[in-house]
């Protein structure tokens, strides 16, 4: 079964720092790759997502992450922190059995930004 | 921008009541879902709907749970008999399409306390 692991709970970063979200999956075949983000009182908003083609793929509000099937990871990344980017990430794999689509979520990663 | 809504935002509940929660998706959505996520844990898939049937549904989803789509605009989960371990944020997906890399939005959640 596929998975999805976020190793940690909780970052804190300074406003204008660089940020990297660890995501490692577990699945048998290509994954569909998602990253989503929830601020507090908000539905999770879809940052980017990936199946195929160029490894790196941009999202909205400057984010990016990086596919690397070697290392079995989608980490996500962004240059420089803004305090409204203080939130919870969660990372996602899809399985299409059924034709559902269910999402598969990591923990979830609690950002800080400290101005 | 269309948005995914859900009401209430807040429920208490007593156990042993029904408790029926409501979404209106994207309105020329065609797929829909339930997640939910208890306090400090992960967002779980627990069913997905097309074509008012059930898609995939996971094992948390068991005869307590159904949905329905009543009317073309609304999206309902029905706990029949809550339990003290219903408790938790559910969250209301929609997409326009199936496939592995189709968006799900998310509404804000409901968060459900059950005494």
């Amino acid at each position: 079964a596929q998975s999805v692991t976020q190793p940690d709970i909780h970052i804190t970063v300074s406003e204008g720092a660089s940020l990297e979200l660890r995501c490692n999956y577990s699945y048998g075949a290509t994954p569909y790759l998602f990253w989503y983000v929830q601020s507090p009182g908000q539905g999770l908003q879809l940052l980017l997502k990936y199946f195929s083609g160029d490894t790196l793929v941009q999202g909205i509000k400057g984010f990016e992450a990086e596919f690397k099937r070697s290392q079995s990871s989608f980490n996500l990344r962004k240059p420089s922190v803004h305090w409204s980017d203080a939130a919870e990430y969660f990372c996602a794999v899809v399985s299409g059995a059924g034709g559902g689509n269910k999402l598969t979520f990591g923990t979830g990663t609690q950002l800080k930004v400290e101005l | 921008e269309p948005e995914v809504t859900q009401t209430p935002s807040h429920q208490v509940t007593q156990m042993g009541q029904e408790v029926i929660l409501r979404c209106v998706p994207i309105s020329n959505h065609l797929y829909f879902y339930w997640y939910r996520q208890i306090l400090g844990q992960k967002v779980e898939f627990l069913v997905s709907f097309y074509n008012n049937e059930i898609s995939e549904k996971s094992e948390i989803f068991d005869d307590q749970f159904s949905v329905e789509r009543p009317d073309g605009s609304n999206f309902t989960l029905k706990i029949r008999s809550t339990k003290l371990e219903d408790s938790a944020m559910y969250f209301c997906a929609s997409s326009l399409h199936t496939g592995g890399l189709e968006t799900q939005y998310f509404g804000p959640g409901t968060r459900l306390l059950v005494l």
